[in-house]
Order: structure tokens, then sequence, then C-alpha cells
């Protein structure tokens, strides 16, 4: 079955470092992949998605996510954080042809320090 | 603002009892999801309606039942409720069943059985 693993439950950065949010996918064939955002007591707000038009993909907020067929990898960026950026981050999966159920990882909790 | 509206948003009630969590998909959506988001399990898809048809389940508990109706909103029924049902439960909409379309998520009901 199709499956995203999140590295790292915890990630804290300092205000204007890079951010980066780790997702691996297991599928066997191509999925659709999402990065959602989950503000404290809001619900989940898409980032961005990655649909097989292009590999390097921009989202809202400065957050972009690159698909790497070889590494498995869908790994969420930002170049610099900023303290509105705390919040948990979800990858998520749609194995294309299926049923369209997200599949979430555990999730990260992102700490940006001032 | 997703779009996608569900009341109520916090529920208080006590094991054994029957509560309904409402839904409004987005305006022009026909598919219908919902999630359970707990602290143990993370973010577990429950169940999928499309159009009014059940059109994928999850993992959800025999206890629980949903339903979409003419106009689109949908209804979760959780009956015999235990403390471990306690959780934050998420409808979401999109366009269709199928393809990369983005699922949109609402604001969660928060249930809290005592």
């Amino acid at each position: 079955a199709q499956s995203v693993t999140q590295l790292g439950s915890h990630v804290s950065v300092s205000e204007g470092a890079l951010v980066l949010l780790r997702c691996n996918y297991s599928s066997s064939v191509p999925p659709y992949l999402f990065w959602y955002v989950q503000y404290p007591n809001q619900g989940l707000q898409l980032l961005l998605k990655y649909t097989s038009a292009a590999t390097l993909v921009k989202g809202i907020n400065g957050f972009e996510a690159e698909f790497k067929k070889s590494e498995t990898s869908f790994h969420l960026t930002k170049p610099s954080a900023h303290m509105s950026d705390a919040a948990e981050y979800f990858c998520a999966v749609i194995k294309s042809g299926s049923a369209r159920q997200l599949t979430f990882g555990s999730g990260t909790q992102l700490t940006v320090l001032p | 603002d997703s779009g996608v509206t569900q009341t109520p948003k916090h529920l208080i009630t006590a094991t054994g009892q029957r509560v309904t969590l409402r839904c409004s998909p987005r305006s022009g959506d026909l598919s219908v999801y919902w999630y359970q988001q707990s602290l143990d399990q993370g973010l577990q898809f429950l169940i999928q309606y499309y159009n009014g048809e059940e059109r994928a389940k999850g993992n959800i508990l025999e206890r629980f039942s949903a339903q979409q109706f003419p106009d689109l909103h949908s209804e979760l029924n959780l009956s015999s409720l235990e403390l471990g049902d306690s959780a934050l439960y998420f409808c979401a909409s999109s366009v269709d069943g199928g393809g990369g379309n983005t699922i949109y998520f609402g604001e969660g009901s928060w249930l809290t059985v005592v």
C-alpha cells in the first residue's frame, strides 16, 4: 500500500534559516503528493501538490518541494523561516488511479526560534 | 477559509452517547471525506462519499456511520461513544473522486468524550 514517512517529528530552526522537512513515499506507481500545514486549533491547509506536471513545485508562503523519483522523496523547503511558519506539517500521498484517499504521514512540528 | 463548513466546532459528551457531526462541502464539490485526527493514531481516513454514494471506506468503526444527502452535505454519526473516540474529526471535499484535484479541509469538530 502507498504510504509516506516523515523523518523527524520535531524540527527547530532559527528565524531566517533554511527550513527542510523530509518526506519519503513508497509507491509502485507514480503518486500524487501533497504537503498540508496545520496551524494551532485550525484545519489543514494545502501548501502545494505534485501531480506529475513539474518536479519542482512551488506553493504558498514561499514553500516549495521537489519530487525525486530516484530517491522516492518529496522534501519541503523554504529558504528563510519566519515566526509565522511555526505549525505542524503533513506530507500525504494518493496513489494515482485509486480511490482518492489521502494517506498522511505522522507529521512534523516546526518550531521557529527568534 | 477553505469553504468547507463543519458543525459543531466543539462537542463534549458522555460515554455511551451518540453524536452527529455535520459537514457542508465547498460549492460545486461532489466528493466528501471524513478523517479522524488523534494523538495516538494521527490522521486516519474514515470514509468517502461521491454524489451521494459511498466511494471508499477506511478505518471506520462499525459504531460509526456516515451519509451524504442530495444537497451534498454529509453527516458522520458516532454511537456508543468511548473515551478513545475523543479526537478531532475533519470533513474534506473535492470536485470529484479522481485525478490530482485538491482536497480541501474544514476546521474540524473537536469531540471530547468524558
